[in-house]
């Protein structure tokens, strides 16, 4: 069964220090997501990506976020500078169909991001 | 802000035993709820979406249903199992491109 893929599965990064991380979504999929979570915490949603286009972003996603889809395939957030506050589990999320939420979302394993 | 609320926040049951769940959520701005099951060190496994007052939806031993004018739904598993042991998810999207998350209830079934 086809799978959303994230790497790393961990990073560990200096504060202030830009990171990228990477999402192959399901190909045929075409809403695109990113969530976190902060241990102890819900899981947040980010962004959401449609038509190579950001949907909607939550007020975590200032200015320091933000998303591409390079080659057709992957699709990356990327953090500018990072903080200790950004400390989290990073999920990837594809869903099919144009319509948005009322499809399932299929969820890569996560990449823990850890800010020292 | 939608606020998507999850009770019990834990629960430990038998097996054999059946239980449900309750997600409670704003009743207006509403596009979707779903239901996902997350087992620790995977990543959450999609179980229903629902859109439509008075959806009930089955898979297996598992069944939901939802109420959008009162803003809830109910998860439901009959004969719980120790492989059911899982955080259960419940998430609404407001929109067409958002989903909030409830904090989930984590079930844990034993022999």
């Amino acid at each position: 069964e086809p799978e959303v893929t994230q790497t790393p599965s961990h990073q560990v990064t200096q504060m202030g220090q830009e990171v990228i991380l990477r999402c192959v979504p399901i190909s045929n999929h075409l809403y695109f997501y990113w969530y976190r979570q902060i241990l102890g915490q819900k899981v947040e949603f980010l962004v959401s990506f449609y038509n190579n286009e950001i949907s909607e972003k939550s007020e975590i996603f200032d200015d320091q976020f933000s998303v591409e889809r390079p080659d057709g395939s992957n699709f990356t957030l990327k953090i500018r500078s990072t903080k200790l506050e950004d400390s989290a589990m990073y999920f990837c999320a594809s869903s099919a169909g144009d319509r948005g939420t009322d499809q399932p979302q299929h969820f890569g394993d996560g990449t823990r991001l850890s800010i020292l | 802000i939608l606020n998507v609320e999850q009770s019990p926040q834990s629960l430990h049951v038998q097996e054999g035993d059946s239980t449900n769940f309750t997600c409670s959520f704003p009743s207006s701005n509403f596009y979707a709820l779903h239901w996902y099951r997350w087992e620790t060190a995977k990543s959450p496994e999609a179980l229903f979406v629902m859109t439509l007052n008075g959806d009930e939806k089955k898979k297996g031993r598992i069944s939901a249903t939802l109420n959008t004018k009162e803003g809830y739904s109910y998860l439901y598993i009959k004969g719980s199992q120790p492989e059911d042991s899982a955080t259960y998810l419940c998430a609404v999207g407001g929109t067409a491109s958002k989903l909030t998350f409830g904090t989930g209830t984590r079930l844990q079934v034993t022999l």
